[in-house]
């Protein structure tokens, strides 16, 4: 079955603007989690949804928001981009039922300018 | 400050020779997943331990949870230049689902 897709792959945007990114997951999975990935901090968890709520969110500022459409699909959001921001934003999806595995994408490379 | 802190966090070693990372926590997790990440790829899990003091194997890869549900290993016996990549440990602190990742290992076996 197809995996989690991530558009675009690779943005270059500049301070102040804004950004949105993409996540398809596996077709029967209804929660999609995000994570921001830098060499200095790792992977650092953004939020979660499932079935359209947001079920848990990290320790980031407001500027970073998400949704969750009725397909399971979910975009993120980051506003007023700061140079801080360039990192590799994973999406990954599961089931939503307990620990499971966690299916990610190849994500989507942000370099703020 | 990392709530599962990773050593070490780079291992450069020969075709063949034995290694072992840690995954450590004051915290207690309800379970702990070990994911490898190649370049430009998303992590891929490779076992999640779920009992404290539980092994698992696979193939060469042996992991241990703690007792106590605090820490975990992975050892990797006779490693191959296939084995490069990054490893990340990743712990559900009250079975949320809110996965909490370590910084990674990276490691590098040279032929």
């Amino acid at each position: 079955k197809a995996g989690v897709t991530q558009t675009p792959r690779y943005l270059i945007k500049t301070r102040g603007q804004q950004v949105t990114l993409s996540c398809s997951p596996i077709s029967g999975h209804r929660s999609v989690s995000w994570y921001q990935q830098t060499p200095g901090q790792g992977l650092q968890f953004l939020f979660e949804y499932f079935s359209e709520t947001q079920r848990n969110k990290g320790n980031f500022p407001g500027r970073f928001s998400g949704r969750q459409f009725s397909n399971s699909r979910s975009e993120m959001n980051v506003s007023t981009l700061e140079l801080g921001d360039s990192a590799l934003y994973l999406c990954a999806s599961s089931l939503g039922q307990g620990i499971g595995e966690l299916f990610f994408g190849e994500g989507s490379r942000l370099t703020v300018l | 400050t990392q709530l599962l802190e990773q050593s070490p966090q780079f291992l450069s070693i020969q075709e063949g020779e034995n290694l072992t990372v840690y995954c450590n926590s004051s915290s207690v997790f309800s379970s702990l997943q070990w994911y490898r990440q190649e370049p430009g790829e998303g992590p891929v899990l490779l076992v999640t331990v779920v009992t404290g003091g539980e092994v698992k194997k696979l193939k060469r890869l042996t992991f241990q949870f703690g007792d106590a549900r605090k820490d975990s290993s992975l050892h990797i016996t006779a490693a191959q230049p296939g084995d490069t990549g990054l490893y990340l440990c990743a712990g559900d602190l009250s079975n949320t689902g809110k996965l909490i990742f370590g910084q990674g290992t990276t490691l590098q076996v040279k032929p």
